[in-house]
């Protein structure tokens, strides 16, 4: 079982430089999540795409974009990194989005430095 | 708006019973949940709880929930080095928002 799969795992950008960060799910998942980790920040929701064809901002989408490819894959775009951008990445993907227990289940990380 | 608290460190001996500790603000959660983070890894659930209910116990974890003071708390009994991790508290609120806490760090000394 694949799961939830991002590419890549790391990363080194110059400043300004972009770059799309790729996450797709073998589990038929309806809603996908991107975060980001920072020390003592806990994660933060950068957005989500509660299902196929919608995406909404979370509590920090300044300086990104996202793409609900299909309902496998949801990609980050960073269109001109910043080092306030280094961090670490997560991708997750549920169930569904609404009131219903769902499990969130998480991606392995994307480690990106901005010089 | 939505935000989860909880307290950065902890640290217990091997066992001892650790409590961690979390606040939220949004009274629309549905569900809450523990999540437990080992180094260099993604995040895995622990347990969840469904927001009408107090507790839940899931063999050495229990999960207590004060929803007047939105207050959850998880107790690891008979704590193990190999509990030794980032546990993280978040809420899913109607719209389908999951929202982390910060992490507390749990340190299981021998």
């Amino acid at each position: 079982n694949a799961g939830v799969t991002q590419t890549p795992k790391f990363q080194v950008l110059k400043t300004g430089q972009s770059m799309t960060l790729q996450c797709a799910q073998d589990m038929n998942h309806n809603s996908m999540y991107w975060y980001r980790q920072d020390p003592g920040m806990g994660l933060r929701l950068i957005y989500y795409s509660a299902s196929e064809g919608t995406t909404d901002k979370g509590e920090v989408p300044n300086g990104y974009n996202v793409s609900r490819l299909n309902k496998r894959e949801f990609s980050l775009r960073l269109e001109s990194a910043a080092p306030s951008q280094t961090s670490v990445y997560f991708c997750a993907s549920s169930e569904a989005s609404g009131g219903r227990n769902t499990e969130a289940f998480f991606g392995q990380g994307t480690r990106l430095t901005v010089v | 708006g939505e935000d989860v608290e909880q307290s950065l460190f902890l640290s217990v001996r091997e066992g001892d019973s650790s409590v961690i500790n979390c606040t939220y603000t949004d009274s629309s959660s549905t569900y809450l949940y523990w999540y437990k983070q080992e180094p260099g890894a993604g995040l895995q659930l622990l347990t969840y709880i469904f927001s009408n209910m107090d507790m839940k116990q899931d063999q050495r974890l229990t999960v207590l929930l004060n929803k007047k003071d939105k207050h959850l708390s998880l107790r690891i009994a008979d704590t193990q080095t190999g509990d030794s991790a980032i546990y993280f508290c978040a809420e899913r609120n109607q719209g389908g928002k999951l929202i982390f806490g910060q992490g507390t760090e749990l340190s299981v000394k021998p």
